[in-house]
């Protein structure tokens, strides 16, 4: 059973345009999300992370936001860039010793 | 910065061999570390957990006497594929959390290994 789920394998975005990732969740224990970015034959690298207490983190061009309520939560990137083209992961976790859990990547590909 | 590094970054060995991969955490202390592993367009799937200082902790499904995790220090855990197989080839990324601060794992760059 996923509990962490990211449907779209893949998205392809006109540099300069917003790129919408999106991420549900089932476990409503979980209070804690992050997103992290991934190249190929890299670890993963964090990029922003969002309590269950808040509904928007904005981080520059990076803004999370939660919809506890549809346990769905959603990564916007604007302007997007042809650097942002990676995959990116939704993880949460539940507490602060909770594992990480993740969803299985969406590749983002920004055209210039 | 919190950096994390993992040696080798790719291995290729024969099938019945040992490979050992280790992850440090260079510039933090790290209590916990994890090991993980990614196939091809696959989520990364936790294999095991590890506290400095005690045994790790296994996923379900994960086989504790192939993959042996050890944490000696702080800043070092090593993971060891024991008799690999070709089924066993895969990319292994760990992560280690920090002691104290922001409660963020970072990542390890990964090893590719390949067993032929």
């Amino acid at each position: 059973d996923q509990q962490v789920k990211q449907n779209s394998p893949s998205l392809s975005v006109q540099e300069g345009r917003i790129s919408i990732l999106n991420c549900d969740y089932t476990n409503s224990m979980f209070d804690y999300f992050l997103w992290y970015k991934k190249y190929p034959a890299e670890g993963p690298t964090f990029l922003i992370s969002i309590s269950s207490i808040k509904d928007k983190n904005e981080d520059g061009r990076f803004t999370v936001f939660l919809n506890k309520s549809a346990k769905h939560l959603s990564l916007h990137i604007v302007p997007s860039q042809p650097g942002d083209s990676a995959v990116y992961f939704c993880a949460a976790r539940a507490g602060s010793q909770g594992n990480l859990i993740f969803g299985k990547g969406t590749k983002l590909s920004v055209k210039p | 910065g919190a950096v994390v590094s993992q040696h080798p970054s790719w291995v290729i060995c024969k099938s019945g061999t040992s490979v050992k991969i280790e992850c440090r955490s260079l510039d933090f202390q790290a209590t916990t570390m994890f090991w993980y592993r990614q196939f091809p367009k696959q989520s990364l799937m936790l294999m095991a957990t590890s506290n400095e200082g005690s045994k790790a902790t296994y996923e379900q499904g994960v086989e504790k006497d192939k993959f042996l995790i050890n944490h000696a220090s702080l800043t070092l855990s090593t993971l060891t594929v024991t008799s690999a197989h070709p089924e066993d080839s895969s990319f292994y990324i760990c992560s280690a959390r920090k002691a104290s601060g922001i409660d963020t794992q970072y990542f390890g760059p990964g090893t590719r290994l390949t067993v032929l």
